[in-house]
């Protein structure tokens, strides 16, 4: 029962370094998104991928790419880290992508740039 | 625009009273809307959903939702809270075709911390 799976689990970079999230899931989704957690701000939707071979910004794209690798992976990438960049980053998927979809979340990538 | 606001930043009862979290929407077509709960360095776990089916929605651990489309309200109760279910519980709502953003994203409200005393 893996479910969504991240890693790492967390991280510690110095301001211009680069990385990659990693996220799989298992449970045979079409769609697949990341977020960031900042206290007091709820969720917001970085990038999304409704299906395999497709991707979509969402509300704070700013400083991210991502890439769907096949229809279990989806990355992140921070190609030059920043402060404003510390956070907790959350993958999740779904079934499909269309209102009333549940979505399935991973626990997290909690990331700190100094 | 779709929106969600969470009108309790904090909530703390006692254990075996019931519990209330707030939860109000703004959509002008019939939303999605669901309650996540998030337990400490934890993913986010699906408690229930309302996908205009029946009004009263019956989650896990004992949790329902009232969906009110006259007052705009999706409130989140439990008939006794248990020291378990100490956590932060996030309001979501679907966005829906045609109505601005992406249809399937999520909104997220800013969430409502509950703390259980013994």
């Amino acid at each position: 029962n893996a479910g969504v799976t991240q890693t790492p689990k967390f991280q510690v970079l110095k301001t211009g370094q680069s990385m990659t999230l990693q996220c799989a899931q298992d449970m045979n989704h079409n769609s697949m998104y990341w977020y960031r957690q900042d206290p007091g701000m709820g969720l917001r939707l970085i990038y999304y991928s409704a299906s395999e071979g497709t991707t979509d910004k969402g509300e704070v794209p700013n400083g991210y790419n991502v890439s769907r690798l096949n229809k279990r992976e989806f990355s992140l990438r921070l190609e030059s880290a920043a402060p404003s960049q510390t956070s907790v980053y959350f993958c999740a998927s779904s079934e499909a992508w269309g209102a009333g979809q549940p979505q399935h979340f991973g626990d997290g990538t909690r990331l700190s740039i100094l | 625009a779709q929106s969600v606001t969470q009108l309790d930043s904090h909530v703390s009862v006692s254990e075996g009273t019931p519990v209330l979290l707030r939860c109000n929407y703004s959509s002008s077509y019939s939303p999605s809307l669901f309650w996540y709960v998030q337990h400490p360095n934890k993913g986010l776990q699906l408690l229930l959903k309302y996908t205009s089916a029946a009004t009263l929605v019956k989650g896990i651990n004992g949790f329902e939702a009232e969906f009110k489309k006259s007052e705009t309200s999706f409130h989140l109760t439990k008939p006794s809270a248990h020291m378990s279910d100490a956590a932060e519980y996030f309001c979501v709502v679907s966005v829906r075709r045609n109505y601005g953003g992406s249809q399937g994203n999520l909104i997220f409200g800013k969430g409502t911390k509950l703390s259980v005393k013994p």
